[in-house]
């Protein structure tokens, strides 16, 4: 069973510019959550999508948004790029994403704001 | 604010002995969940604990969870160099501790453990 694909796996973006990032999930999964990790926050969570529903939403601006298409894949988009937002951007896929079932993640897009 | 916090942030030992890192919490949780992270790559599951649920073993590791402390315990037995990684504790709120929970795991900092061989 193929494990969560995160696209691409290195991105160096200029500010200003915005970007996409991709996420597949294990096949049979539909949640998708998306989480951030810096060094100095450490993993803070993004969003989560369910049947291309946005269920919850973590403490992000506007410009940070996402989706999630029939297939269960998602992506997330940022715009006007700041170098704050330079980062590993990791998805996690489960089952149901309800309490009690393992989150599952991909090996995440490095992501360098220059 | 990070809901988790690791205990010690840093654990240097040798092949063979034990590890054990702790991790406590604030508010009442689901589940507790467990991961490794080598060098900057994704996380890797380890495993998850119930909030109903007080110990658990898998292979190496053993989890404990005191929900009336708020703290959990990872103990890795007979350590390896491949053990090397940075481990956190991530919690999934109970839905009476505000707002929904579905999806949102809330990490803890993370204790690098490096074994020597």
């Amino acid at each position: 069973k193929a494990g969560v694909t995160q696209t691409p796996r290195y991105l160096i973006k200029t500010r200003g510019q915005q970007v996409t990032l991709s996420c597949s999930p294990i096949s049979g999964h539909r949640s998708v959550s998306w989480y951030q990790q810096t060094p100095g926050q450490g993993l803070q969570f993004l969003f989560e999508y369910f049947s291309e529903t946005q269920r919850n939403k973590g403490n992000f601006p506007g410009r940070f948004s996402g989706r999630q298409f029939s297939n269960s894949r998602s992506e997330m988009n940022v715009s006007t790029l700041e170098l704050g937002d330079s980062a590993l951007y990791l998805c996690a896929s489960s089952l149901l994403g309800s309490p009690n079932t393992e989150a599952f993640f991909g090996q995440g897009t490095r992501l360098t704001v220059v | 604010s990070q809901q988790g916090e690791e205990d010690p942030q840093a654990l240097s030992i040798q092949e063979g002995e034990n590890a054990t890192m702790n991790c406590s919490y604030k508010t009442s949780i689901n589940n507790l969940q467990w991961y490794r992270q080598n060098s900057g790559r994704g996380l890797v599951h380890l495993i998850l604990i119930r909030s109903n649920e007080r110990e658990k073993h898998s292979g190496r590791l053993r989890v404990t969870l005191d929900t009336s402390k708020k703290s959990s315990s990872l103990l890795i037995t007979a350590s390896r160099a491949a053990d090397t990684a940075s481990y956190f504790c991530a919690t999934l709120l109970s839905s009476n501790a505000g707002g929904t929970s579905y999806g949102k795991l809330t990490f803890g900092q993370g204790t690098i453990l490096t074994v020597h061989p």
